[in-house]
């Protein structure tokens, strides 16, 4: 069974704070990393589509890398806004399989002003 | 604007009851998927549709029945079998099931089901 992790499950910063958080999926199989952004009462959204080892995404104040022999790949918020506050998930794409997409339990940042 | 609509956001079921929920999509997408969310949860795929007429089982599709008859459509049928109902769900949608590079799924806003 395969099994993405992400940590940590919420937290809270003040605003201008940067934070990071991690998904961590399986090693083998490895076709792609996409994180999402999730706000309450809307749809979420696709932030990264990472597909190489090495790989560095940025979107604004938001970036991401990823390491695919290890298994993982960070998120980045430099100096976080109130209008950050969402649910980032990521989702692993194996290349086994039909659907592939195995999807993290989230990240719940909730930005203070 | 192109997109993908659920209906609707809220839903009550009474016990023994079977709903449908809704879900459009006017992207011209061949792959439709639904997801479902319980707390503290990734999300897990109940079913998948590659193309019209055709649909596959995902992890969890006890209690549940989609059809495929269009495109745009792909609705969900949560019957008197799923013993526990209760939860969020998500419909998605993507050119196809075969994720080119830099592909991704776009997603409803979702219906929350709630028994009573």
């Amino acid at each position: 069974i395969l099994n993405v992790e992400q940590s940590p499950q919420s937290l809270h910063v003040q605003e201008g704070d940067s934070t990071n958080f991690t998904c961590s999926f399986p090693s083998s199989n490895f076709y792609a990393l996409h994180w999402y952004r999730w706000e309450t009462a809307k749809s979420p959204e696709a932030l990264f589509v990472m597909t190489l080892n090495g790989d560095e995404k940025k979107k604004g104040r938001i970036s991401a890398t990823l390491n695919t022999k290890e298994g993982y790949s960070y998120l980045y918020i430099k100096g976080s806004q109130p209008e950050d506050s969402a649910t980032y998930l990521c989702a692993f794409i194996s290349t086994s399989g039909t659907y592939k997409y195995i999807f993290g339990t989230g990240t719940r940042l909730k930005v203070l002003a | 604007d192109g997109g993908i609509t659920q209906s609707p956001k809220y839903l009550f079921r009474k016990e023994g009851q079977n709903v449908t929920l809704s879900c459009e999509q006017n992207l011209n997408h061949d792959a439709m998927y639904w997801y479902r969310q319980d707390p503290g949860q990734g999300l897990r795929l109940i079913y998948y549709s590659q193309i019209v007429n055709d649909f596959q089982k995902g992890d969890i599709a006890e209690g549940y029945s989609v059809s495929r008859e269009k495109k745009e459509s792909f609705p969900l049928t949560v019957t008197s079998a799923q013993k526990n109902p209760t939860a969020f769900y998500l419909c998605a949608s993507s050119i196809s099931t075969v994720l080119l590079p830099g592909e991704t799924q776009y997603f409803g806003p979702g219906t929350r089901l709630l028994v009573l």
